[in-house]
């Protein structure tokens, strides 16, 4: 099976603070996500990337850049972290290019930003 | 944005029993997939419907597609303790895009 490891489950962090979250996953998926989740908002979709060095940004990329420097890892950088950017945060991979069928996700991690 | 709306937004009901979750959308889709988490975990692919589908099965699963409607709908068939989860749905845009739902929280009385 698929595994997508997040480094950390939880982190406590203080507002201004540079914050990275680390993803890898382990089969050779070439897209990778990065979600919040919020209460009552779903998942919402942060940055996402196809390729190696490669990038988009999704419905809320404010606050938040990323790196994808190898294949299996994708960091989510909080460049000054806010109180408003505490929330789960998920990674999640699939396999090929074209429709996005069954996303494979990490544990999360639950981001508190005092 | 967020366009796949679960209804209910919460259900309880007792072990063995069946749980009937549903999903909206607005625009047209590629496909509809319904993922389970449990509670401060990742989420679980479940299962995937195509546009051109109109009922899966699973296991205990069965999904059904409305495209007329937009709507699908989740069963759980003789529901367990270990069910009790949150539940969403994703849609598949023409974009490739997926859109999440709020997600159905379940609970399973025993």
């Amino acid at each position: 099976d698929v595994k997508v490891t997040q480094s950390s489950r939880y982190l406590v962090k203080r507002t201004g603070e540079k914050v990275f979250l680390e993803c890898v996953q382990d089969m050779d998926h070439e897209n990778m996500f990065w979600y919040r989740q919020d209460p009552g908002l779903g998942l919402r979709l942060i940055y996402f990337s196809y390729d190696v060095k490669m990038k988009e940004k999704g419905d809320i990329p404010e606050g938040y850049s990323v790196s994808r420097e190898k294949k299996e890892r994708f960091s989510l950088i909080l460049e000054s972290a806010s109180t408003n950017q505490t929330s789960m945060y998920l990674c999640a991979s699939t396999p090929g290019s074209g429709p996005n069928e069954k996303l494979f996700f990490g544990s999360g991690t639950q981001l508190s930003v005092l | 944005s967020q366009q796949g709306e679960e209804d209910p937004q919460a259900l309880s009901i007792q072990e063995g029993e069946n749980a009937t979750m549903n999903c909206s959308y607005k625009t047209s889709i590629n496909n509809l997939q319904w993922y389970r988490q449990n509670s401060g975990r990742g989420l679980v692919h479940l299962i995937l419907i195509r546009s051109n589908e109109r009922e899966k099965h699973s296991g205990r699963l069965r999904v059904t597609l409305d495209t007329s409607k937009k709507s699908s709908s989740l069963l759980i068939t003789a529901s367990r303790a270990a069910d009790t989860a949150s539940y969403f749905c994703a849609t598949e845009d023409s974009n490739y895009q997926l859109i999440w739902g709020a997600g159905t929280k379940l609970i399973i009385k025993p």
